[in-house]
This record gives C-alpha cells, structure tokens and sequence, in this order.
C-alpha cells in the first residue's frame, strides 16, 4: 500500500532563519507530487506541485521553492523565512490527474518568531 | 468570485442529527467530487468521491452532485461525536481546487 511521510510535524524558527520541510511517497511511483498551506477558515492553497523529477510548477509567488530530486521526494525551502510564512503544511500525492482523489500526509505546523 | 464556495460554519447539532453540508461552484469543467475530513492538526482524508451526478452511499454518508446547479452535498446520518471534525470539498479538472472548509462539532 502507498503511504507518504511528511516531517517535522511541529517546527517553531525565527524570522530570516532558513526552512526545509520533506515529504516521501512509498508504494508508488511517478506520483504527482504537491505542496499546500492551509491558513485558519481559508481552506487549502496551492503553493507547488510536480509531474516528474525536476519539474515544479508554482501556482502563487512566495517567499517559498520547493524541489524534487527524487520520483517520491519532494521538498519545501526558504533561504529567510517572514512572520507571514507562518501556517500548516502539508504534502499530499495523487496518479495521473488526481481524479481519484489525493492523498495527504500529516502536515508541518510552521510558526515563524 | 471563488471557484469553490463552502459555508466555514461551524456547525453544532446534538448527537444522533443529521449533518449537512454543502458547496456550490462554478467552473463547469470539474469531472471529480470529493469530500474530506479533516480532524484538528492532521491531514486531510479522503472521506467520499464521485463523478457523476446522483446520490452515493457509504455508511452513514451521502454525497450528492447536482451539476446543472453545480451544487454538491454531503449528509452524515446519526451523527457521532467522532463525527466532530472540519470537512472539505474538492473538485477536479486536472487538478484539485477546495473549499475553505466547515467545522462540525457533534455535541454528546
């Protein structure tokens, strides 16, 4: 069965430190791979999302990148992180379209001081 | 205007109370319909799906898609405590676009 791990769950780091949060899919391959923030009573925003090693889309401009260096490895970075960085994380994993639904990990709780 | 609009609620009903929740859209080439659930400070999971228009079971969830009124529902039957949780739609064109989700909490 597929499962996908996502860590740390909490992380507390201060303005301008630098971030990176890592996700891994097992059980599958070539997924499509994605990047969300969810801010209280504002639902699920897309930040990025991957059809293949290499290949990052970025749906919003941000103070965020992520990478793909592996098929089941995706990874979210900051070089300096802003108080409005703040916010839950979370990885989530789909086939082809994602028709049939995404898969999510646990999330990453951010908080930027 | 957003593409997908959902009440945040929150919504309390005693035990045993029928829960219903529901979205509206409207972009008219979304194909798939989800619903997840989302307890406090864990991912979301996916909770029921649908293509087409209709009514889908399971359990004690329906899902119902209207596209022509591009309007989606979900009702929980003899609602639980653990019932008590955030619960979000989604919809698919080639990728996933939510609602900014309904807090349910079912009291005891």
């Amino acid at each position: 069965s597929q499962t996908i791990h996502q860590w740390p769950a909490t992380l507390v780091q201060p303005v301008g430190s630098p971030l990176s949060l890592e996700c891994t899919v097992e059980g599958t391959s070539n997924p499509n791979l994605y990047w969300y923030r969810q801010a209280a009573g504002r639902g699920l925003q897309l930040l990025f999302y991957s059809v293949g090693i290499g290949q990052i889309s970025s749906e919003v401009p941000q103070n965020l990148s992520a990478s793909r260096p592996q098929d089941r490895q995706f990874i979210l970075s900051s070089k300096k992180l802003l108080l409005s960085d703040s916010g839950f994380y979370l990885c989530a994993w789909s086939r082809g379209d994602g028709g049939a639904g995404y898969t999510f990990g646990s999330g990453t709780r951010l908080t930027v001081v | 205007q957003k593409e997908v609009e959902q009440d945040p609620g929150p919504l309390s009903v005693p035990e045993g109370a029928i829960v219903s929740l529901n979205c509206t859209y409207s972009n008219s080439a979304f194909q798939y319909f989800m619903w997840y659930r989302q307890y406090s400070r864990k991912g979301p999971e996916l909770l029921m799906y649908t293509y087409s228009s209709g009514n889908k079971e399971d359990g004690r969830f329906t899902a119902q898609v209207d596209k022509s009124s591009k309007y989606i529902s979900l009702f929980i039957r003899d609602s639980q405590p653990s019932d008590s949780a955030t619960y979000l739609c989604a919809m698919s064109d080639y990728k996933l676009s939510f609602g900014a989700g309904t807090t349910v909490t079912v009291r005891a």
